[in-house]
């Protein structure tokens, strides 16, 4: 098994691109979740979805989307990037009765 | 809502003595709570969990840790630290069958020659 897949791996964004950032999955996971990581800041939620079709928000969602239109894939949408949004994103897929979450390695994201 | 704090952003020991990783945690309901360790330029790797069934739990890596309800803690310890233990570690807690897992703000353990 893959585990948690995360596309790209590296990203240097112009201020005001937009992009979408992959996220798959092959555990068949109900539980899929966006974290930031910032240094001293640990990981943020930024959203999360319990299963296709539904999404919520978490402790950071302003200026990201996301959808779940399958058990496995949970995209990330950077709708116009900024500054402040440079940081490393993580996927994280999750099964309630286990309660462990399995993460990618990782997005390394630069907005210029 | 759950919440963690780690206490200290960086600890240094050295190789061969007690390492000692602090997490103080806060939930209105039994958690489940966590330790991940990052290495640089990885993803998170699961160290140990915390399930309700036994207080002590040992996980990978010589590493465990003890659920202290009246403390609300769940601090992780090594007997005797390792180059290879130089790592930033996550405490993390959830509700049960909670669709969120909050961390804290990491430890960053350097352990000296």
């Amino acid at each position: 098994n893959a585990g948690v897949t995360q596309t790209p791996k590296f990203q240097v964004l112009k201020t005001g691109q937009s992009m979408t950032l992959q996220c798959a999955q092959d555990m068949n996971h109900e539980y899929m979740s966006w974290y930031r990581q910032d240094p001293g800041m640990g990981l943020r939620l930024i959203h999360y979805s319990v299963g296709a079709g539904i999404t919520d928000q978490g402790e950071v969602p302003n200026g990201y989307n996301v959808s779940r239109s399958t058990t496995e894939d949970f995209p990330l949408r950077l709708l116009s990037a900024a500054p402040s949004q440079t940081s490393v994103y993580f996927c994280a897929s999750r099964n309630p009765i286990n309660t462990e979450a399995f993460f990618g390695q990782g997005t390394r994201l630069t907005v210029v | 809502a759950q919440s963690v704090t780690q206490l200290g952003s960086h600890v240094s020991v050295s190789e061969g003595a007690l390492v000692l990783l602090r997490c103080n945690y806060s939930s209105s309901v039994p958690p489940y709570l966590f330790w991940y360790v990052q290495y640089p330029n990885q993803g998170l790797q699961l160290l140990l969990k915390y399930t309700s069934a036994a207080t002590l739990v040992k996980g990978i890596n010589g590493f465990e840790a003890e659920f202290k309800k009246s403390e609300t803690s769940f601090h992780l310890t090594k007997p005797s630290a390792h180059m290879s233990d130089a790592a930033e570690y996550f405490c993390a807690v959830s509700l049960e069958y909670g669709n969120k897992l909050v961390f804290g703000a990491g430890t960053i353990l350097r352990v000296k020659s």
